[in-house]
């Protein structure tokens, strides 16, 4: 069965701090994409990047990066010096093939602080 | 381009009360999906319209959950009697066709509480 674990519940780091959230996934499917959303207060969910299981290549996004484990089915997410705009909730999806559904993690709240 | 579209932001009900939320997609988006946010957890796809048709309604609660897309363009979510389980945040989202490789884009959400 699919199923997203975002293990870190909460995190609190202090401004230009770098900071990494984890996501593992479970699926049986060989196609499948990853994804990343932040919903900042306002509520809206903002798209981040998306990954399909046949390219593990990182990605870099200004002071954003991804790293991307079939190994250990993670798709870890990275900020680089943080800002207090990055505060939010993080969340994780996985979609198969035939579904097309996004499965979310329970999401990370990101507290920044100056 | 205008974003996926949701009213109203907020709505407060009693249980038993019938409530109704309305969604419009990104133009031209051909697949539009309905979640269920609970406080603390990630959004719960309810039902997924390609065009008007349903393609995964798997986990609405069908004996008090209704959702219809006439149109195939706009979207109504009802849910008629509410109980005090159902207070979350109802997502809409938008897709520009159905399929692994496109990301859904989604709206500001309705946080309805139930009393």
């Amino acid at each position: 069965a699919q199923k997203v674990t975002q293990a870190q519940t909460e995190i609190s780091v202090v401004e230009k701090e770098d900071v990494t959230l984890d996501c593992v996934y479970e699926t049986r499917d060989t196609t499948y994409y990853l994804f990343w959303y932040k919903q900042p207060p306002s509520g809206e969910l903002v798209f981040l990047i998306r990954r399909n299981s046949f390219d593990e290549q990182n990605e870099i996004s200004g002071r954003y990066s991804w790293n991307f484990q079939k190994s250990t089915s993670s798709f870890n997410f990275t900020i680089t010096a943080s800002q207090v705009v990055d505060s939010a909730v993080y969340f994780c999806a996985l979609s198969e093939g035939g579904t097309y559904k996004y499965i979310f993690g329970t999401g990370t709240r990101l507290k920044v602080l100056a | 381009e205008a974003g996926v579209a949701q009213s109203p932001r907020y709505k407060i009900i009693e249980k038993r009360q019938s409530v109704a939320f309305w969604c419009n997609p990104i133009s031209g988006h051909a697949t539009l999906y309905w979640y269920q946010q609970i406080l603390g957890q990630g959004p719960k796809l309810l039902i997924q319209f390609q065009n008007n048709g349903v393609v995964d309604d798997s986990q609405l609660p069908k004996d008090r959950f209704s959702a219809e897309r006439l149109k195939g363009v706009d979207s109504t979510l009802k849910i008629q009697p509410a109980k005090l389980e159902d207070s979350a945040v109802y997502l809409c989202a938008s897709s520009l066709k159905q399929g692994l490789s496109y990301e859904q884009y989604f709206g500001p959400g309705t946080r309805l509480t139930v009393t």
